[in-house]
């Protein structure tokens, strides 16, 4: 069975551009999560999305967006990057709506890395 | 606020055993998570504990004391494959799946 796949595995962008990124969830995962991890840093919380609805927000601006689609499939956008937003976006996804509620697992994909200029 | 603290770095030789110590502070707490991470690739969840305890899971094993905030990770047999960055993750009531990681512990295998 795939795993969480990312898409695209690398980019560079320059300030001031827009980007999107794009998750695919394991088969029958109904959650997806993003996470930013800066280089030497542990992943920071972005967003929740479940059945289609957001469930949970991270400490970031409005610069930062998501959704997810009813296939259950995700995407996160940026606007107006920083070069501060260069960084591994990391998807992950489970089967639980409450992760703690189960066993504390999230699914992680490769990630998307970006490189702002 | 949350927050977690886990040494930065650790070093042990192929074959022996390395525990990596994690403290948390954050409200309503419901559990720690580990998670392995190769060279800035996908983390893999290696262990989780909801209660006080100690859980096996092949070499590796977690611990839990919930009154003393405090947690850690006993990698036993080290492999050199062992090496990689190890992070603890809370997991807290009413926060909708969130995890909240530490910074990292990366640990070096040396032959």
């Amino acid at each position: 069975d795939a795993g969480v796949t990312q898409s695209p595995t690398h980019l560079i962008k320059t300030r001031g551009q827009h980007v999107t990124l794009r998750c695919s969830p394991i088969s029958g995962h109904k959650s997806v999560s993003w996470y930013q991890q800066v280089l030497g840093q542990g992943p920071q919380f972005i967003f929740q999305y479940y059945e289609k609805e957001e469930r949970g927000r991270g400490n970031f601006p409005d610069r930062f967006s998501a959704r997810q689609f009813p296939n259950y499939s995700s995407e996160l956008n940026v606007n107006a990057l920083l070069l501060g937003d260069s960084a591994l976006y990391l998807c992950a996804s489970s089967s639980r709506f409450q992760t703690g509620a189960n066993t504390g697992e999230l699914f992680f994909g490769e990630g998307s890395r970006l490189t702002v200029l | 606020g949350q927050s977690l603290e886990q040494p930065s770095e650790v070093t042990a030789v192929e074959g022996a055993i390395v525990q990596i110590n994690c403290t948390y502070q954050t409200s309503g707490f419901y559990g720690l998570s580990w998670y392995q991470q190769h060279d800035g690739g996908a983390p893999t969840f290696l262990s989780y504990n909801a209660l006080d305890g100690l859980e096996e899971t092949g070499r590796f094993s977690s611990f839990l004391s919930r009154s003393d905030s405090y947690g850690y990770l006993l990698l036993q047999e080290l492999q050199m494959k062992d090496s990689a960055s190890y992070f603890c993750a809370v997991s807290s009531y009413g926060n909708t799946g969130k995890l909240i990681f530490g910074q990292g512990t990366t640990l070096q295998v040396k032959p």
